[in-house]
């Protein structure tokens, strides 16, 4: 298996517009994690999926956050509008069970001017 | 309110040296901890998970403790390499959440 497989690996876009980040994650793999990684804040989990289905969104920041898992090998993190402060490296993470070894995608990361 | 503190901030070591890095958690409940080696530009890359009862565990040359009773924990590192370079994460997870708790890492630099 290639691993946890993100694009776009960076993202330039102005503010405003909407951005949708990609994730394929490790075949088999039940749980799929989506973080966002600032200097000011390390790393945050913004929301989880257990089988294709949200399970915890809590940490999405705001409505403009949007995460959908349409199938076990697809899942999409959309920001609409972006705003400069969402600006950050976003992972996305799966494993076979929540307290196994998480594997971590290569990150996107996101400017927004 | 649960917290993972990291220390030091950042860490510079001469080649070959040893070094320990320092994770103190007040996640409660609790039920495992891990350490994360997360390259520049990289995602992070699982090093090792401890349980409530295990006190050590190795991964080549890094060996992780926990003291679940002080919530400490350490990542001892043998023996550097310049390849160590990277910011090493402490994780906490709380039990039944899922919602992992990270540290901000230390920036450890191996110089030649």
């Amino acid at each position: 298996d290639a691993g946890v497989i993100q694009s776009p690996r960076h993202e330039v876009t102005e503010m405003g517009q909407e951005v949708t980040l990609r994730c394929k994650p490790i075949s088999g793999h039940d749980y799929l994690f989506w973080y966002r990684q600032t200097m000011m804040r390390g790393l945050e989990l913004l929301i989880y999926f257990n089988n294709n289905v949200p399970i915890d969104d809590s940490g999405m920041p705001e409505d403009r956050f949007s995460a959908k898992m349409p199938n076990a090998s697809f899942s999409t993190l959309k920001i609409q509008p972006s705003e400069p402060r969402d600006s950050a490296v976003y992972f996305c993470a799966s494993s076979h069970q929540p307290d196994t070894e998480a594997f971590f995608g290569q990150g996107t990361r996101l400017t927004v001017v | 309110k649960n917290q993972v503190e990291q220390s030091p901030q950042s860490l510079i070591i001469l080649e070959g040296k040893n070094c320990t890095l320092q994770c103190n958690y007040t996640v409660s409940p609790f039920s495992n901890l891990r350490w994360y080696k997360q390259d520049t530009g990289r995602g992070p890359v699982s090093l090792t998970i401890m349980t409530f009862s295990e006190n050590t565990k190795s991964n080549g040359r890094y060996t992780a403790t926990l003291d679940a009773d002080t919530k400490q924990s350490s990542l001892h590192i043998t023996a550097s390499q310049l390849s160590d370079s990277a910011s090493y994460i402490c994780v906490v997870d709380t039990s039944g959440t899922y919602k992992y708790i990270f540290g901000t890492g230390t920036r450890l630099k191996v110089l030649a």
